[in-house]
């Protein structure tokens, strides 16, 4: 099974609001991505988790938090965002980082409006 | 630092004809080569990957992709188009760049595949 699970499919937020998205896996995969992805481009990557420790963030903005509470879940809340975050949120996942020949897997994404 | 480019951000073909996507890199070690698939408002599903074992990779739904490293070249092909295969369709690479980033996907700006009855 090569599955990679996201909730919610949609969500719509206004700049004020607190959510959360969610991101499953259970291939054993211990390497765990946030991409966002905006139209007509390609993804661009957020965060990298290896391990359940934080390898990589992009620069990215402080109101998108992640966090891996364990080696099967990821999560990404979201705190006063602005319209122009709105985006298809993806999540991926890899046997192992840092291994380069390691192929990611990829959700579904949470198509995100932010008003 | 690797980078990949694609030749063309839409393609158009008819059903029954050779579907040619052309992909090129740029990179200081020998490459890790991927091409995905995205189908509307879904996420990416991995095609096919070049590893080094073989310079000709077969992969899902009747696609194949030839490395040629005198051309820095991965371009992915199908003998013969479905209506199904309308995508659109990125060409990534990974490999040594340095740091904490060597395992980083580094994805082209992607080609639109429209495919004509």
């Amino acid at each position: 099974d090569t599955e990679v699970t996201q909730t919610p499919k949609h969500l719509v937020m206004g700049m004020t609001n607190k959510k959360s998205l969610k991101c499953e896996q259970h291939m054993g995969h211990r390497a765990m991505y946030w991409y966002k992805q905006k139209a007509k481009k390609p993804p661009e990557l957020m965060f990298v988790y290896s391990y359940e420790k934080l390898s990589i963030n992009e620069s990215v903005p402080s109101r998108f938090s992640p966090e891996c509470p364990n080696s099967s879940l990821l999560n990404l809340h979201l705190h006063a965002l602005q319209p122009e975050d709105s985006a298809l949120y993806l999540c991926a996942s890899s046997q192992d980082y840092g291994f380069y020949s390691y192929e990611q897997y990829f959700g579904p994404g949470t198509r995100l409006t932010v008003t | 630092a690797q980078s990949v480019t694609q030749l063309g951000s839409h393609v158009s073909v008819s059903e029954g004809a050779l579907v040619l996507l052309r992909c090129n890199y740029s990179s200081s070690v020998p490459p890790y080569l991927f091409w995905y698939v995205q189908y509307p408002n879904q996420g990416l599903q991995l095609l096919l990957k070049y590893t080094s074992a073989a310079t000709l990779v077969k992969g899902i739904n009747g696609f194949e992709a030839e490395f040629k490293k005198s051309e820095t070249s991965f371009h992915l092909t199908k003998p013969s188009a479905h209506m199904s295969d309308a995508a659109e369709y990125f060409c990534a690479v990974t490999g040594n760049a340095g740091g904490t980033s060597y395992g980083k996907l580094t994805f082209g700006q992607g080609t639109i595949l429209t495919v004509h009855p």
